[in-house]
């Protein structure tokens, strides 16, 4: 069973365009992240949420828009996309929010932006 | 910076050696965490050390926290070519995040 499970896995669009990264948890957990890793393989937080509520909004583009409808998704809305935002991004998931719990990761969804 | 850095950045080395990576970082922390990521997949969780811990293993690593030079290490033993993958180590320094450093990229020759 996927524990956290992230679609799409590829995605390759044009410059301008809206895309969604759809993102579930099969866990229970409270938390879900969105974390974003570029091409030096440097991994960075983007969104976390805790039973729905927003507690971590690192400085991202307002482009960038999460939503979480239940706490076992969250999904990624990116608006005008632009070539720097070609990375992979990664969902993730934790007990709850407390710094030290360990973090599941789903498998990726890579965006190209050509 | 609050992040980890890892050294070296990458690591080559003969299937059946120890590979040793380590992780220094700047701030007090509360616990310290260290990931693997296979080619193209996610990061899988690995091991949690808290700051109050020396040493912790799990089958063949084995890892240490310095906590007065703020430095820690992963040693995975008898290596074998499905280890090649990067390691991250990732920080708690009390906060709700988690912060992930770089990696370093392992390679083991079969």
């Amino acid at each position: 069973d996927t524990a956290v499970s992230q679609t799409p896995k590829y995605l390759v669009t044009q410059m301008g365009n809206d895309k969604s990264i759809k993102c579930e948890q099969n866990l229970g957990h409270d938390t879900m992240y969105w974390y974003k890793q570029d091409s030096k393989k440097f991994l960075k937080i983007m969104f976390s949420y805790n039973n729905k509520e927003l507690i971590i909004n690192e400085t991202v583009p307002n482009r960038f828009s999460p939503k979480s409808p239940d706490k076992a998704h969250l999904n990624l809305h990116i608006n005008s996309l632009e070539l720097g935002d070609s990375a992979v991004y990664f969902c993730a998931s934790s007990l709850d929010f407390f710094s030290g719990n360990t973090i599941y990761f789903g498998e990726g969804s890579w965006l190209t932006v050509v | 910076s609050q992040q980890g850095e890892e050294d070296p950045q990458a690591l080559s080395i003969q299937e059946g050696e120890n590979a040793t990576m380590n992780c220094s970082y700047k701030t007090s922390i509360n616990n310290l965490q260290w990931y693997r990521q296979n080619s193209g997949r996610g990061l899988v969780h690995l091991i949690l050390i808290r700051s109050n811990e020396r040493e912790k293993h799990s089958g063949r690593l084995r890892v240490t926290l310095d906590t007065s030079k703020k430095s820690s290490s992963l040693l995975i033993t008898a290596s074998r070519a499905a280890d090649t993958a990067s390691y991250f180590c990732a920080l708690n320094t009390g906060g709700f995040k988690t912060i992930f450093g770089a990696g370093t990229r392992l390679f083991v020759k079969a």
